[in-house]
């Protein structure tokens, strides 16, 4: 079975561009999950969804980020504005009940906003 | 999120030793999750725990979640090369939690 696709894998861009990470969960998984890591804050949690609805996105830094999960095999995140202060590494993560917590990460999408 | 307490930061140890490594935390958990992460990857579950007092193997690996609900461990025994990476704790009680990680290398 092919585990969380992410694209790209690497993503290069200028301070001001719009950024779009790309998801693909786990067929069946019901929920989804959108992590940031860098080397200072380690892996925080940005937003997650059940059954494509957004059920806390408290982790969200700001309004220049939002995600969408338009059907159970999609989700975006996009950064609109993008600073260098996002350039981190951006994780998706699927996971089904009744174990919701076990959660299976995507390789990650390296962002680097110069 | 917050993070979790992971001790040690990093371990340097000779391939065949037994490693051991830890999380705590001053909230309950309901569960407590292992992961391992290599360079340029995502994080890989090694071990998921669902119960108190739960001990857990898999191949070389053992975790335990803690009486108290309050911590963790990891043990891994008889270390080789490919054990190299970071190890991450992760609690789930009203939010899911990270530790900041382990970084293990192993010497041949």
């Amino acid at each position: 079975d092919a585990g969380v696709i992410q694209s790209p894998r690497h993503e290069v861009t200028e301070m001001g561009q719009e950024v779009t990470l790309r998801c693909k969960p786990i067929s069946g998984h019901d929920y989804l999950f959108w992590y940031r890591q860098t080397m200072m804050r380690g892996l925080e949690l940005l937003i997650y969804f059940n059954n494509n609805v957004p059920i806390d996105d408290s982790g969200m830094p700001e309004d220049r980020f939002s995600a969408k999960m338009p059907n159970a095999s999609f989700s975006t995140l996009k950064i609109q504005p993008s600073e260098p202060r996002d350039s981190a590494v951006y994780f998706c993560a699927s996971s089904s009940p009744p174990r919701q917590e076990t959660q299976y990460f995507g390789p990650g999408t390296r962002l680097l906003v110069l | 999120g917050q993070q979790l307490n992971q001790s040690p930061q990093s371990m340097f140890i000779q391939e065949g030793e037994d490693v051991s490594m830890n999380c705590t935390s001053s909230s309950i958990f309901n569960t407590w999750l292992w992961y391992k992460q290599d360079p340029g990857e995502g994080p890989v579950l090694l071990i998921a725990l669902y119960k108190a007092g739960e001990l857990t193997s898999n191949g070389r690996l053992t975790a335990q979640f803690g009486i108290t609900r309050k911590d963790s461990f990891l043990n891994i025994s008889a270390s080789i090369p490919s054990d190299v990476g970071i190890y991450f704790c992760a609690g789930q009680g009203n939010d899911m939690r990270f530790g900041a990680g382990t970084r293990l290398t192993v010497k041949p």
